[in-house]
């Protein structure tokens, strides 16, 4: 069965803070992986993963995936109380006209100013 | 403007009622899919189709059903079969094919039945 892990499951840190989010997966057929942010409603997307070592930044985020050790990290630099949300991560899987996602259960992330 | 309509947003119905989520797509994405979320966990899938006239079904299909007749349009009936259909319901679309497609998720609906 396929799974992923995020870890932690809820964080509490304050404004200005550096915080690593963490993904670990167990799947079969591996396409992807992504990072959604959820903050009230729908999931916005923020990066997509194939390549492992391979660095993706977006401003104060950044995501790293690791192919060999089947985990990925989404780093937050200097939070703001805007970066409060639920943060998923999820794996695509499958092969063509058959493909997925698998998500993760989420890490709630506050900001506190 | 281009994107995923899910309605109603929010929906109340009684216990033992068949009940209909619509979902719209102006992208057109070829993929198509259904999520529940539950307070505190992550996505679960519920049915996904790549094409239209073909469907397939997710993880916890069991007490739900769906259509795909037209690209834009992938509605999700939730039966009286389905043992807890209190939920946030949540559809998104991709362009489909190999590989390296995000999907945009809709707005959700949140349904409650009592």
């Amino acid at each position: 069965e396929d799974k992923v892990v995020q870890s932690p499951l809820s964080l509490v840190v304050h404004e200005g803070d550096t915080v690593t989010l963490n993904c670990s997966y167990e799947v079969t057929n591996f396409r992807s992986l992504l990072w959604y942010k959820q903050e009230k409603k729908a999931p916005t997307f923020l990066f997509m993963l194939t390549s492992s070592g391979i660095e993706k930044k977006s401003g104060r985020l950044s995501s790293i995936l690791d192919k060999k050790e089947l985990f990925s990290i989404l780093n937050i630099t200097a939070t703001q109380t805007g970066d409060s949300a639920v943060y998923l991560c999820a794996v695509k899987v499958g092969i063509q006209g058959a493909q997925k996602l698998v998500f993760g259960q989420g890490t709630r992330l506050t900001i506190n100013p | 403007d281009g994107g995923i309509t899910q309605s109603p947003k929010y929906l109340f119905r009684k216990e033992g009622q068949n009940v209909t989520l619509s979902c719209e797509q102006n992208l057109n994405h070829d993929a198509m899919y259904w999520y529940r979320q539950d307070p505190g966990q992550g996505l679960r899938l519920i049915y996904y189709s790549q094409i239209v006239n073909d469907f397939q079904k997710g993880d916890i299909a069991e007490g739900y059903s769906v259509s795909r007749e037209k690209k834009e349009s992938f509605p999700l009936t939730v039966t009286s079969a389905q043992k807890n259909p209190t939920a946030f319901y949540l559809c998104a679309s991709s362009k489909g094919g190999l590989n390296l497609y995000e999907q945009y998720f809709g707005p959700g609906t949140r349904l409650t039945v009592t």
